[in-house]
């Protein structure tokens, strides 16, 4: 039982390179999410897919682009990465985009920003 | 816009104690409720979910919540904790009729002791 997986688990940059966070899920859900968690902050929507082939801005866009691969991929890409975005990231997906649907989590990607 | 405070950042209790980690929304339309654990280094699951109907819901390992529509809280709680209760808890409101757009609140370290 895969559900949702994240790679890297772990990864460290230098301020201005570019990084792509890969998630995959195997449930076969419609809906996927990227938030990034901070201490105090909770998680934080950054940009959500309802079906494949649609992608929206969450509460926290900016630095970010997304791609909805397929219907199991959800990719997240730094494009010139910066301190700020030192966090961990989570991916996750949902049967269907309802607002009643619970959402299933990968285990997150951990990067820092130097 | 919803919103969600959990007062308590950090709630200390000895094992076989009751603990309740404590919730409230504010929203100007009906909404979902949910809580999700967050074990060390791993993503959140999902505890348990208020949708509609009776406003005790049970969840897994033994939690509870009770939904108060009058006072827009959403309290967690259980009767006995053990030490692998150990973890972070977040709760989260998403809108009815809004799409699956989860917004979480800053979460309780919940740490029982021998």
């Amino acid at each position: 039982n895969a559900g949702v997986t994240q790679t890297p688990k772990f990864q460290v940059l230098k301020t201005g390179q570019s990084m792509t966070l890969q998630c995959a899920q195997d449930m076969n859900h419609n809906s996927m999410y990227w938030y990034r968690q901070d201490p105090g902050m909770g998680l934080r929507l950054i940009y959500y897919s309802a079906s494949e082939g649609t992608t929206d801005k969450g509460e926290v866009p900016n630095g970010y682009n997304v791609s909805r691969l397929n219907k199991r991929e959800f990719s997240l890409r730094l494009e010139s990465a910066a301190p700020s975005q030192t966090s961990v990231y989570f991916c996750a997906s949902s049967l269907e985009r309802g607002s009643n649907q619970p959402q299933h989590f990968g285990d997150g990607t951990r990067l820092s920003i130097l | 816009a919803q919103s969600v405070t959990q007062l308590d950042s950090q709630v200390p209790v000895f094992e076989e104690a009751p603990v309740e980690l404590r919730c409230n929304y504010s929203s100007s339309v009906s909404v979902y409720l949910f809580w999700y654990v967050q074990y060390p280094n791993q993503g959140l699951q999902l505890l348990l979910k208020y949708l509609s109907g009776s406003t005790l819901v049970k969840g897994i390992n033994g939690f509870e919540a009770e939904f108060n529509k009058s006072q827009t809280s959403f309290h967690l709680r259980k009767p006995s904790v053990h030490i692998s209760d150990t973890a972070e808890y977040f709760c989260a409101v998403s809108l009815t009729g809004g799409g699956n757009k989860l917004t979480f609140g800053t979460g309780t370290q919940l740490k029982v002791e021998l």
